[in-house]
C-alpha cells in the first residue's frame, strides 16, 4: 500500500509554454500533498504544501504565479509550471501524507523537466 | 526551525561489509524519523523509520537507531550488496519534513 503515482515521469518543452505535472495517491486518500525540487546531486527543496481544498503554502522564494498547484481531491494535486524557461529545468518530486495515518511521507516517482 | 545534518556525504563499501550513515538534529521537538533511498532518476523510497519513544528499529539488514538525548540517529546497512547502490536521506518531523543532505553509498562487488 501507500503508493503515489507521478505524471509525467519526463517532459521536453519549449520556452514560455506551460507544463503539468499530477500527482496521486493510488491506494489512499492525502489530505496533504508536498512539492519538492531536486537539483543534481542535492537534496531535496520543499516547494509548497498542497492541502486539499485549499490554497496551497509556498515557502520562500518560490514563485506562485510561476508554480500553479491546485489539490483539487483527496487523491490529486497538479503542479503547473506556467511560461517555462530553461533555468525551470529540474526534477520535481510530489510526496503525500496518508489522511488519518501516522504521518508516514511517501514519494512519487519524480518529474524530469527539460525546457528547451 | 529545524535543522537536519548528515555524514557521510558519500561512502564506499565492499560487498558483504556494513554501512553507517549518521544523522543529528536540533529540535527537540522532532518525533519521527524516516530513512528514505533514493536510486538515479527515481524518487525517495521510505525504507525505515523510527518514532521518539523508541531507541532501535531494525528490519532484515537495516536497523535505526536513536539517541534522543544527543539529537541523533543512525541508519545501518548490514551485509551490503550491489543493489544497496543508492542515495540515502534522513529526515526528522517536527511541524514539517527536514531533509538531510543525503549520502551516496557505493557498494563495491
Amino acid at each position: 500500500g501507500a503508493v503515489v503515482s507521478q505524471h509525467p515521469s519526463r517532459v521536453i518543452c519549449k520556452s514560455g509554454t506551460s507544463v503539468k505535472i499530477e500527482c496521486r495517491s493510488l491506494d489512499f486518500q492525502a489530505t496533504t500533498m508536498f512539492w519538492y525540487r531536486q537539483f543534481p546531486k542535492q537534496s531535496l527543496m520543499l516547494m509548497a504544501t498542497s492541502n486539499e481544498g485549499s490554497k496551497a503554502t509556498y515557502e520562500q522564494g518560490v514563485e506562485k504565479d510561476k508554480f500553479l498547484i491546485n489539490h483539487a481531491s483527496l487523491t490529486l494535486s497538479t503542479l503547473t509550471v506556467t511560461s517555462a524557461h530553461p533555468e525551470d529545468s529540474s526534477f520535481y518530486i510530489c510526496s503525500a501524507s496518508r489522511a488519518g495515518g501516522p504521518g508516514e511521507l511517501f514519494f512519487g516517482e519524480g518529474s524530469r523537466l527539460t525546457v528547451l | 526551525g529545524e535543522n537536519v545534518e548528515q555524514h557521510p556525504s558519500t561512502l564506499s563499501v565492499q560487498e558483504g561489509d556494513s554501512a553507517v550513515i549518521k544523522c543529528t538534529y536540533s529540535d527537540s521537538a522532532s518525533n519521527y524519523f524516516p530513512w528514505y533511498k533514493q536510486e538515479l532518476g527515481k524518487g525517495p523510497q521510505l525504507i525505515i523509520d523510527i518514532r521518539s519513544n523508541v531507541g532501535e528499529k531494525k528490519d532484515q539488514r537495516i536497523a535505526v537507531t536513536l539517541n534522543k538525548t544527543a539529537k541523533h540517529f543512525s541508519l545501518h546497512i548490514t551485509e551490503t550488496q550491489p543493489e544497496d547502490s543508492a542515495v540515502y536521506f534522513c529526515a526528522a518531523r517536527g511541524n514539517q519534513f527536514y531533509f538531510g543532505t543525503g549520502t551516496s553509498l557505493t557498494v563495491i562487488p
